[in-house]
Parts: C-alpha cells; structure tokens; sequence
C-alpha cells in the first residue's frame, strides 16, 4: 500500500536558517506529491505540490522537488521566518486504485525563533 | 476567502456517548470528507460525501460512524458510542471537485473521550 514518512519533529531553527524536512513514499502507482502546511488555530492548507518526476513545487520560498529515483519530496526553504512556525504534512495521491484520497505522513513540527 | 468551519473547537465526552461533530464547508463545494489524526499519529482519511451519498470509506469508519448533509449547508460526522481511541483531532474538508489539492481543511474539533 501506499506510506508516506516524514521526518520526526520538532524542528527548531533561529530566524533566517536554511530549512529541510525530509519525506519520503512508498506508493503502488505514479503518485501526486503535496506539502500541506498548518498554522496554529487553521486547517491544513495546501502548500506545494508536484504531479511528475523531476518537478519542483514551490510557493512562499518553500521548494520541493519530486524525486522518483530515492522516491522522495524533501520541503526546503532558504531563510525561515519566525511566522513560518507552523506543522507541515507530506502527502500522496496516488488515482492507480481509483481514488484520488491522500495518503499523509505524522506531521514535522517547526519552531523559528527569532 | 472562503473557509471551511468546524464546531466545537474542542468536545469532552464520556466513553459510550454520542457525539456529533459539525462542518460547514465552503457554499459551492460538492465534495466533503472527514479525516482524522490521533495525537502524534497519521492524517488518516474517514470518509468522504458526493451527491448525498457515502462515495468512499475506509476500514476506519464502521457501523459507530455516520454522517449527514442534514441542510444545505452543514455536514455532520456522528459517533454512535465513542470509545477511549476515538480521541482525536477530526477535520472536515471540502472540494469543488474531487481532485485532491482542491480540497480545503477546516480548523479541526478535537474529541477527548474520557
């Protein structure tokens, strides 16, 4: 079946430090990879997502790319901020079973401090 | 901007006891879904609603789950008698289609069963 790992939090980084929350999948078909991001209070919402091998997600300075060989979808962002505090999700879709329901790791939790 | 909304925030009940959780998704949406994640654990998929009718499941959602389009607006998921691992967070999501990163979150109720 399809997983989805992400790695353990929490994530704590000083206000403009280089970012990296490792994901990686196991998926039965050609899965849609997706970072959702979830800020104190909110529902997930979505962050990036990559729908092919070798394309880069982005959106607010996150970058992801989708990597088939190591099949992974690291989030990365160059300079964090202290408003980037929040709990992201890494997620597939995967339609080969008919369904486009996501499958979603635990959570990574971030904490800039400034 | 539209949002989807979840009440209560929080519901305390007692093991054994019914509990309805409600959603109001965004007015033009036709796609609901339930999902829930017990503290530290998976986003895990629950349900999902088209057209009035149940469209997918998963094996979380047995005969103790229901849910409702009861008006227009509001979409109920229905604990018939809550057990100790029914605590979690439960959040509602919306789509106008079925595509997945169409789907917007709610903020979340999270059940305590005592």
């Amino acid at each position: 079946g399809n997983s989805v790992t992400q790695m353990e939090g929490p994530v704590t980084l000083s206000e403009e430090a280089f970012l990296t929350i490792n994901c990686t999948y196991t998926a039965t078909g050609y899965p849609s990879l997706f970072w959702y991001v979830q800020y104190p209070g909110e529902g997930l919402q979505l962050l990036l997502k990559a729908t092919k091998a070798d394309d880069k997600g982005s959106n607010k300075g996150f970058e992801a790319t989708y990597r088939k060989e190591t099949t992974s979808f690291h989030l990365e962002k160059g300079s964090v901020q202290v408003s980037d505090s929040a709990v992201y999700f890494c997620a597939l879709s995967d339609r080969s079973g008919g369904s486009y329901i996501p499958t979603f790791g635990r959570g990574t939790s971030l904490i800039v401090h400034p | 901007e539209p949002e989807v909304t979840q009440t209560p925030s929080h519901q305390v009940t007692q093991m054994g006891q019914e509990v309805i959780l409600r959603c109001v998704p965004i007015s033009n949406h036709l796609y609901f879904y339930w999902y829930r994640q017990i503290l530290g654990q998976k986003v895990e998929f629950l349900v999902s609603f088209y057209n009035n009718e149940i469209s997918e499941k998963s094996e979380i959602f047995d005969d103790q789950f229901s849910v409702e389009r009861p008006d227009g607006s509001n979409f109920t998921l229905k604990i018939r008698s809550t057990k100790l691992e029914d605590s979690a967070m439960y959040f509602c999501a919306s789509s106008s289609s079925g595509q997945t990163y169409e789907q917007y979150f709610g903020p979340g109720t999270r059940l305590t069963v005592t």
